[in-house]
């Protein structure tokens, strides 16, 4: 079993469109929680960084994080084409240094 | 722009050959993370260092090497290439309070 689960989609969506990303996890140790945007051939971007359970909002986006599910899910409102591209999740322990990445999810907003 | 260079941006080489890739963190980041991503694959992680001392290995293959320097930047090296190896090269480095991690744009190495 891995450790990090996401489905890897593709996800396509009308302008406006909420969008839900989700990512499920086996470790129950993992304190950060992360999520990441990455378009084609470029960078992952840190879009979202929360610690332990609970929502954290960043304007469109809002990161949710269910610690006795082992379920993490990021929220886009009012989807745009502009956020047409691949979502990694990642997390990692409270010590150490390793992030454990999901696959990413492709996503495609249409006008 | 994340704050982490990385050198070159592309590279086309023969099979066999070998290449330097390079990496600077954002300024007071003292870990960097090295990963390898192919088409359509996740990201691989490959190795880390710390203030110049290796922390955690993940899926490198012995023919690549890496070390951190003294001011912090990083060098990837890749020997006897395969065509196999050609991949997106990721460099991230981490903050060192809250372990937020950033990424370079990528070297794309395509070997032939």
């Amino acid at each position: 079993q891995k450790e990090v689960e996401q489905d890897p989609g593709p996800l396509s969506v009308p302008e406006g469109a909420i969008v839900s990303l989700n990512c499920t996890y086996s470790n129950s140790a993992f304190q950060y929680f992360m999520w990441y945007r990455q378009y084609s051939r470029k960078g992952p971007e840190l879009l979202m960084y929360t610690y332990s359970s609970g929502n954290k909002e960043d304007g469109r986006f809002t990161a949710q994080v269910d610690k006795s599910s082992k379920y993490i899910s990021l929220f886009i409102r009012d989807s745009q084409p502009s956020d047409s591209a691949t979502y990694l999740c990642a997390m990692r322990l409270n010590t150490g240094n390793q992030f454990y990445f999901g696959t990413g999810t492709s996503l495609t907003v249409i006008p | 722009d994340s704050g982490v260079t990385q050198t070159p941006k592309h590279l086309i080489t023969a099979t066999g050959q070998r290449v330097t890739l390079r990496c600077s963190p954002r300024s007071g980041d003292l870990s960097v993370y090295w990963y390898q991503q192919s088409l359509d694959q996740g990201l691989q992680f490959l190795i880390q260092y710390y203030n110049g001392e290796e922390r955690a290995k993940g899926n490198i293959l012995e023919r690549f090497s890496a070390q951190q320097f003294p001011d912090l930047h990083s060098e990837l090296n890749l020997s006897s290439l395969e065509l196999g190896d050609s991949a997106l090269y990721f460099c991230a480095s981490s903050v060192r309070w809250t372990g937020e991690l950033f990424f370079g744009e990528g070297s794309r190495l395509t070997v032939l």
